[in-house]
C-alpha cells in the first residue's frame, strides 16, 4: 500500500527565516515519482517539482530546494529566506503504478508572518 | 501548454438539486481524467478515474450513482453531483493526464467550490 505522511500540519515562521517541510512516503514499487505542490488560498494547485525514484540528486530552484533520501523514504522541501507570498498549503504526493495514480499527503499549512 | 479548465469555479445550490461540473483540457487530448474532492483543511482524495469512452472507476466509498462521471470526448469530462446535500459541499478538483513520454503528467484544473444549502 502507498502512503504519504506530512507530519507537520501547520508551521508558522517569520519572514526571512528558512523552513523545511517534511515528507515521508511508503511504497513497494521500485519505480515511482514524488511531487510537491503549492495550494494558495485561491485553491489552485501549483506544481513545484517532480522527482523519479532513480534520481536522488538534490535540486535547487531559486529559494526552493529538495532533499530526496531513498534510505529514509523522505523527500523534504526547504524554503530559504521565506516570504509572505510563500504562505500556502504544501502537498507532497507519490505517483506510481501503470496509471501513475497520485497519493497525496495531508498537507502542511505554512504561514509566513511579516 | 497543458492547461486544464473547470466550470463553474463556484456554485451554490439548494439541497436536492443536481450540479454538473465540467473539466476541459484546453490544449491537449486527455485519455484519462481524475476527479478529486477536498474538504476544508484536508487533503485531496481521489474520487474516480475517468477514461474516454468507458465507464469511470470509482474509489472505495464513493457512490457512483451519486457522483456521475461522463468522459465523452478526449477533452471533456463532467462530474454531476446528483441530489446534492450539505455534506457534499466541498472543493472538487479535476486533473487530466497527457499521454506520451516516460511519465504521464497530470495537470490540475483550478477547482470548483460547491456549497449546498
Amino acid at each position: 500500500a502507498q502512503k504519504v505522511t506530512q507530519a507537520q500540519t501547520e508551521i508558522s515562521v517569520v519572514e526571512k527565516e528558512d523552513v523545511t517541510l517534511d515528507c515521508v512516503y511508503e511504497t513497494r514499487d521500485t519505480t515511482y515519482y514524488l511531487f510537491w505542490y503549492k495550494q494558495p488560498p485561491s485553491g489552485e494547485l501549483v506544481f513545484l517539482i517532480r522527482r523519479n525514484s532513480f534520481d536522488e540528486q538534490n535540486e535547487i530552484s531559486g529559494r526552493y530546494s529538495w532533499n530526496f533520501q531513498k534510505s529514509t523514504s523522505s523527500f523534504n522541501f526547504t524554503i530559504t529566506a521565506s516570504q509572505v507570498v510563500d504562505s500556502a498549503v504544501y502537498f507532497c504526493a507519490l505517483g506510481q503504478g501503470a496509471g501513475n495514480m497520485l497519493t497525496f499527503g495531508g498537507g502542511t499549512r505554512l504561514m509566513v508572518k511579516p | 501548454g497543458a492547461v486544464v479548465s473547470q466550470h463553474p469555479s463556484r456554485v451554490i445550490c439548494k439541497s436536492g438539486t443536481s450540479v454538473k461540473i465540467e473539466c476541459r483540457s484546453l490544449d491537449f487530448q486527455a485519455t484519462t481524467m481524475f476527479w478529486y474532492r477536498q474538504f476544508p483543511k484536508q487533503s485531496l482524495m481521489l474520487m474516480a478515474t475517468s477514461n474516454e469512452g468507458s465507464k469511470a472507476t470509482y474509489e472505495q466509498g464513493v457512490e457512483k450513482d451519486k457522483f456521475l462521471i461522463n468522459h465523452a470526448s478526449l477533452t471533456l469530462s463532467t462530474l454531476t453531483v446528483t441530489s446534492a446535500h450539505p455534506e457534499d459541499s466541498s472543493f472538487y478538483i479535476c486533473s487530466a493526464r497527457a499521454p506520451g513520454g516516460s511519465y504521464n503528467e497530470q495537470f490540475f484544473g483550478p477547482g470548483t467550490r460547491l456549497t449546498v444549502l
